[in-house]
């Protein structure tokens, strides 16, 4: 079956660093997404990991372990607008699935 | 590059009434595109997927004649909520893919709220 785990919610100081941790349980891995989406709004996409290790995209950088189900993504440099919700999506499933979890819910405060 | 747009962004309707939703990818072909609905503070669910010029396919426990599916071309997929009633009342967020390996992005539409009175 299929299964994603993330923190509920997690609450920063602007300017500080978060992580947001991830484990999932799918068939047929083929990837893993993270998705950035602010209230009422539509998901947008914010990095992808096929292979172990780190991808870093400015502010932001994702981590996978494919052998422990396991991915993280990585914020700096907090700003305000960063609270949002993200969202952990391995790709699996079948072909172009993404499963998406219930997400993780990011208040950053001054 | 890579927008996707959604129409309408909200739409209140009677129970019993049909209502389309449209999916347009603007600037690049998409030969698949995702329909998922999400309710409030829960994850999105995939509803379908629908490629261009194929009948779309339906994740588990989704209704196909009463959301249907329509991929008329690249750029365009529409749903259609039939009969719709009060507990369709959904986030519906479309998606489309560009390229088509198994991990090319897919990029959201803005979503339609439909509120089914």
């Amino acid at each position: 079956g299929q299964n994603i785990d993330q923190p509920t919610e997690m609450t920063a100081t602007e300017g500080a660093i978060v992580q947001i941790n991830c484990t999932y349980q799918t068939s047929g891995f083929n990837g893993l997404f993270w998705y950035q989406q602010h209230a009422g709004e539509a998901p947008t996409f914010l990095s992808y990991n096929v292979l172990d290790g780190l991808e870093e995209k400015g502010r932001f950088s994702s981590f996978l372990s494919r052998s422990k189900g396991y991915s993280y993504l990585l914020l700096k440099e907090l700003q305000m607008k960063d609270s949002a919700s993200y969202l952990c999506a391995p790709l699996g499933g079948g072909y172009n699935k993404l499963i998406f979890g219930a997400g993780t819910r990011l208040a950053v405060h001054p | 590059g890579a927008v996707v747009s959604q129409h309408p962004s909200w739409v209140i309707c009677k129970s019993g009434t049909s209502v389309k939703i449209e999916c347009r990818s603007l600037d690049f072909q998409a030969t698949t595109m995702f329909w998922y609905r999400q309710f409030p503070k829960q994850s999105l669910m995939l509803m379908a997927t629908s490629n261009e010029g194929s009948k779309a396919t339906y994740e588990q426990g989704v209704e196909k004649d009463k959301f249907l599916i329509n991929h008329a071309s690249l750029t365009l997929s529409t749903l259609t909520v039939t009969s719709a009633h009060p507990e369709d009342s959904s986030f519906y967020i479309c998606s489309a893919q560009r390229g088509t390996g198994s991990l090319d992005t897919q990029y959201f539409g803005p979503g339609t709220r439909l509120t089914v009175l």
